[in-house]
């Protein structure tokens, strides 16, 4: 079946830090990928998407490239900011109606 | 991106009572929605889906009897948990589904807090 498999949390860096958070997945065909973000007390956000390979999506500083040959998506960011203190979700699409499988989830802590 | 909006943000309850969560889809008509369910630290659960106008699909393991989802309009599902007990205390969030393109884009909802004393 599908799977998306995130590196463990916490990750703890310093304001203007480099952020890479790992995912992988296993999948049937050939998924869409999504990162989601998760604020505190708040719903998910998209943040970024690939749905196909060597797709590179990015938004508000953040990037992960659709690599089909190492089923990756990994999500970096250069420079992090206090504000981006949450919970990254890392998801795939395969089916049609919509259904997504989601990562377990990495929260990020970035300190002044 | 579309707006999906969820009342109550938050509700506390006495064991054995039903609650009822509204999720809204303010800018577009959802054929379709996902019920979530998210334990604290943990990733989200699929619960069910709801489609307008039949029955909603349960997810193995959900209870269809306990949740009770309808999906009577475009704009609007409601998820029920009935004789809710303190293990259903949790994180709800619905989403819907935006069709376009090569993929289906879900907006989420900004999740209703059940807390079952």
């Amino acid at each position: 079946g599908n799977s998306v498999t995130q590196m463990e949390g916490p990750v703890t860096l310093s304001e203007e830090a480099f952020l890479t958070i790992n995912c992988t997945y296993t999948a049937t065909g050939y998924p869409s990928l999504f990162w989601y973000v998760q604020y505190p007390g708040e719903g998910l956000q998209l943040l970024l998407k690939a749905t196909k390979a060597d797709d590179k999506g990015s938004n508000k500083g953040f990037e992960a490239t659709y690599r089909k040959e190492t089923t990756s998506f990994h999500l970096e960011k250069g420079s992090v900011q206090v504000s981006d203190s949450a919970v990254y979700f890392c998801a795939l699409q395969t089916d049609s109606w919509g259904k997504f499988q989601f990562g377990a989830g990495t929260q990020v802590v970035v300190t002044p | 991106g579309a707006v999906v909006s969820q009342h109550p943000s938050w509700v506390i309850c006495k064991s054995g009572t039903s609650v009822k969560i509204e999720c809204r889809s303010l800018d577009f008509q959802a054929t379709t929605m996902f019920w979530y369910r998210q334990f604290p630290k943990q990733s989200l659960m699929l619960m069910a889906t709801s489609n307008e106008g039949s029955k909603a699909t349960y997810e193995q393991g959900v209870e269809k009897d306990k949740f009770l989802i309808n999906h009577a309009s475009l704009t609007l599902s409601t998820l029920t948990v009935t004789s809710a007990h303190p293990e259903d205390s949790s994180f709800y969030i619905c989403s819907e589904i935006f069709m376009g393109g090569s993929y289906n884009e879900q907006f989420f909802g900004p999740g209703t807090r059940l807390t079952v004393l």
